[in-house]
C-alpha cells in the first residue's frame, strides 16, 4: 500500500469549510484513497473513499487530483463535533489489512 | 444491521498477569477481523487480522497472541503482560474483500 503524508495538525473556524490535504505520490492505479476519523477515546469512523472521481456523501467530499498523487477531504461546514484526528489511507480494494498513519489532528474552534 | 461488541471498556492489570480481550460481531457472517493498538498520543498499529476461523496473521512480533475460535469471535490474549502492553485496543471487522472497516468502542488497558 502506498505511503500517505498529512500535516500533523490544522485549525478551522466553526461553520467554515475544513480542507484536509493528503499526499500519496506513489499510489498505484488500483489503490483507493480512504478517509477515516477518530474522535478522542473512540474507534475510528469511516468517512469516504474514492479511486479517480470526486466523491460526496452526507459527511464529506473527496477531491482527488487528476494524477491521483494527492487528495483533499472537505468538510463543508465544520462543527465543534468534527474535532478529531483524520486519517488518509491508500489501499487496494481487496479486503485485508488497513494501515493507519499519524493523521491530521483537526481542531474546530468557535 | 451489523454490530460489534468489545469488552471490557477499561482494564487495569498488574505486570505479569494474563490478558483476555474479547470481540464479537453480530449480523454478518465470515467477516475479516482485526486487532489494533494505539499507544498514548500515537497512531493506530495493526496487531493481528483474520480472514477465517483459525486463520490469524500477525503484523508485529510482540507479547500478544490472537485467536478466532468461532466465525464472529476474536480474542486477544497474553500470558504475561508487560508495561509496554498498555494502550487503547480496538477490534474491527470488515466484509470479505470489502472496503470499510467498522470499529468497536475500544478497551483502555493500563498495565501497572
Amino acid at each position: 500500500d502506498a505511503k500517505t503524508t498529512q500535516p500533523p495538525s490544522m485549525d478551522c473556524a466553526e461553520g467554515r469549510a475544513a480542507n484536509l490535504p493528503c499526499n500519496h505520490s506513489t499510489i498505484s492505479g488500483n489503490e483507493y484513497v480512504y478517509w477515516y476519523r477518530q474522535i478522542h477515546s473512540q474507534g475510528p469512523q469511516y468517512i469516504i473513499h474514492g479511486l479517480k472521481n470526486n466523491e460526496t456523501n452526507e459527511m464529506a467530499s473527496l477531491i482527488i487530483t487528476e494524477d491521483r498523487k494527492s487528495s483533499t477531504l472537505i468538510l463543508p461546514h465544520a462543527t465543534l463535533r468534527d474535532t478529531a484526528v483524520y486519517y488518509c489511507i491508500a489501499r487496494y480494494n481487496q479486503g485485508g489489512k488497513l494501515i493507519f498513519g499519524q493523521g491530521t489532528e483537526l481542531s474546530v474552534k468557535p | 444491521s451489523q454490530t460489534i461488541h468489545q469488552w471490557p471498556a477499561t482494564l487495569v492489570q498488574p505486570v505479569g498477569s494474563p490478558l483476555s480481550l474479547e470481540c464479537t460481531v453480530e449480523g454478518t457472517s465470515n467477516p475479516n477481523l482485526y486487532w489494533y493498538r494505539q499507544a498514548a498520543g500515537r497512531g493506530l498499529q495493526l496487531l493481528f487480522y483474520s480472514v477465517g476461523i483459525g486463520q490469524i496473521s500477525s503484523e508485529v512480533p510482540q507479547n500478544l497472541s490472537a485467536s478466532r475460535p468461532q466465525d464472529r469471535q476474536f480474542i486477544l490474549s497474553s500470558k504475561k503482560l508487560l508495561l509496554s502492553d498498555s494502550g487503547f485496543y480496538l477490534c474491527a471487522w470488515s466484509r470479505q474483500n470489502y472496503e470499510k472497516l467498522f470499529f468497536g468502542s475500544g478497551t483502555q488497558l493500563s498495565v501497572l
